[in-house]
């Protein structure tokens, strides 16, 4: 069966600092990848999906990045985090096939920028 | 462009009452329907899902319809608990690479 694993789960930053938060899947190859972030109170924005190692596309401009250096492996990076960027930040992955539609996520990491 | 729309909450009831949840969408051709749900501190779970219209997904008790002609897909379960209390989600996806759309979430609270 399949996994889905994001680290670290909780995360509390100082404004201007670097972040790295990690997904990874198990269990399927060559998976679609998804960073979704939810602020307080509020619904799921998209930032970012991957279809392949190298392929990420932005949903939204901003002082986020991801890369995808390996099939199952998804990154989220900041070299300045601001306080808008605390949140609850979800990796999900999905098939990579025509007619998949389901999406699975992860457990989360919740990110506290002071 | 696509989009949902869910019944804003706080949503508050009793244990054993009845739930309905509403979502009505907005999209082009033939999107799948699916309702997540997220327990406190936790990752969303898919909960159910529908594919074509007059399909019904069904969970844990939980159960919604897809209904074409009204575009909605209203979740609904006949006797709640309090372990049922979370934010629900629903959301449509054009398949493939497609991102799925989400409503902005109903947060439910069952009391016991």
């Amino acid at each position: 069966s399949q996994t889905i694993h994001q680290w670290p789960a909780t995360l509390v930053q100082p404004v201007g600092s670097p972040l790295s938060l990690e997904c990874t899947v198990e269990g399927t190859s060559n998976p679609n990848l998804y960073w979704y972030r939810q602020a307080a109170g509020r619904g799921l924005q998209l930032l970012f999906y991957s279809v392949g190692i190298g392929q990420i596309s932005s949903e939204v401009p901003q002082n986020l990045s991801a890369s995808r250096p390996q099939d199952r492996q998804f990154i989220l990076s900041s070299k300045k985090l601001l306080l808008s960027d605390s949140g609850f930040y979800l990796c999900a992955w999905s098939v990579n096939s025509r007619g998949a539609d389901t999406q699975y996520f992860g457990p989360g990491t919740r990110l506290t920028v002071l | 462009g696509n989009s949902v729309t869910q019944m804003e909450g706080p949503v508050t009831l009793s244990e054993e009452a009845f739930l309905t949840i509403n979502c009505t969408y907005t999209a082009t051709g033939y999107p799948s329907l699916f309702w997540y749900v997220q327990y406190p501190g936790e990752g969303l779970q898919l909960l159910l899902k529908a594919t074509k219209a007059d399909d019904k997904g069904s969970n844990k008790g939980f159960e919604a319809t897809y209904r074409k002609e009204t575009t909605s897909f209203h979740l609904e379960k006949g006797s709640v608990q309090v372990s049922d209390s979370a934010v629900y989600f629903c959301a449509l996806s054009k398949g493939g690479s497609e991102k799925l759309v989400f409503g902005k979430g109903t947060k439910l609270t069952v009391n016991p």
